[in-house]
């Protein structure tokens, strides 16, 4: 893998589901990862910076696990509610800079 | 409320013109970043100031040009505008240089190119 992908680009969740996405990345070289939350209208809010192997991080129903030497992450959200509509954006840091993969479209529905 | 602002929110220009776009990082910070959001395409990243100093250069044109003054605020130059120069940009601002930090950004300037 070359660059930072998501997968997949797009998904419709019934709300009260639980539902997982990935985040593969290059495993060469490996400084940080971080996954961003967009909501439409609004601009990138940081959800999580992970470091470590193994990592696992979790911020309310939100949590993200890190496999730094097969080169994935995985974001986890726990009983989707609406307010978690939004693309999830994904970012590895590579030469003093983060490269972002194109997001995974994330669609509540009632 | 990030605490990042950005001026204008939305600008359209005539190709071949020359517009600013400004940031004001959160209080603290010493790091701007700057990255574009064209249609179909990712987060990309432009260019990234520390305490003054150009510290990382991504694919940024070199139409555009950048710079971080002593207050800390931080403009991006686009000139001779192309039609695919229209996206939305945005500033981003982090406490350190270092990328492992979370970078908090602003609401963005929405350029439209005519």
């Amino acid at each position: 893998i070359l660059n930072v992908e998501q997968s997949p680009q797009s998904l419709h969740v019934q709300e009260g589901d639980s539902t997982n996405f990935t985040c593969s990345f290059p495993s060469s070289n490996f400084y940080a990862l971080h996954w961003y939350r967009w909501e439409t209208a609004k601009s990138p809010e940081a959800l999580f910076v992970m470091t470590l192997n193994g990592d696992e991080k979790k911020k309310g129903r939100i949590s993200a696990t890190l496999n730094t030497k097969e080169g994935y992450s995985y974001l986890y959200i726990k009983g989707s509610q609406p307010e978690d509509s939004a693309t999830y954006l994904c970012g590895q840091n590579r030469d003093d800079k983060i490269i972002f993969g194109k997001g995974t479209r994330l669609h509540i529905l009632p | 409320d990030s605490g990042v602002t950005q001026t204008p929110k939305h600008l359209i220009t005539a190709t071949g013109q020359r517009v600013t776009l400004r940031c004001s990082p959160r209080s603290g910070d010493l790091s701007v970043y700057w990255y574009q959001q064209s249609l179909d395409q990712g987060l990309q990243f432009l260019i990234q100031y520390y305490n003054g100093e150009e510290r990382a250069k991504g694919n940024i044109l070199e139409r555009f040009s950048a710079q971080q003054f002593p207050d800390l605020h931080s403009e991006l130059n686009l000139s001779s505008l192309e039609l695919g120069d229209s996206a939305l940009y945005f500033c981003a601002s982090s406490t350190s240089g270092g990328t492992e930090y979370e970078q908090y950004f602003g609401p963005g300037t929405r350029l439209t190119v005519t």
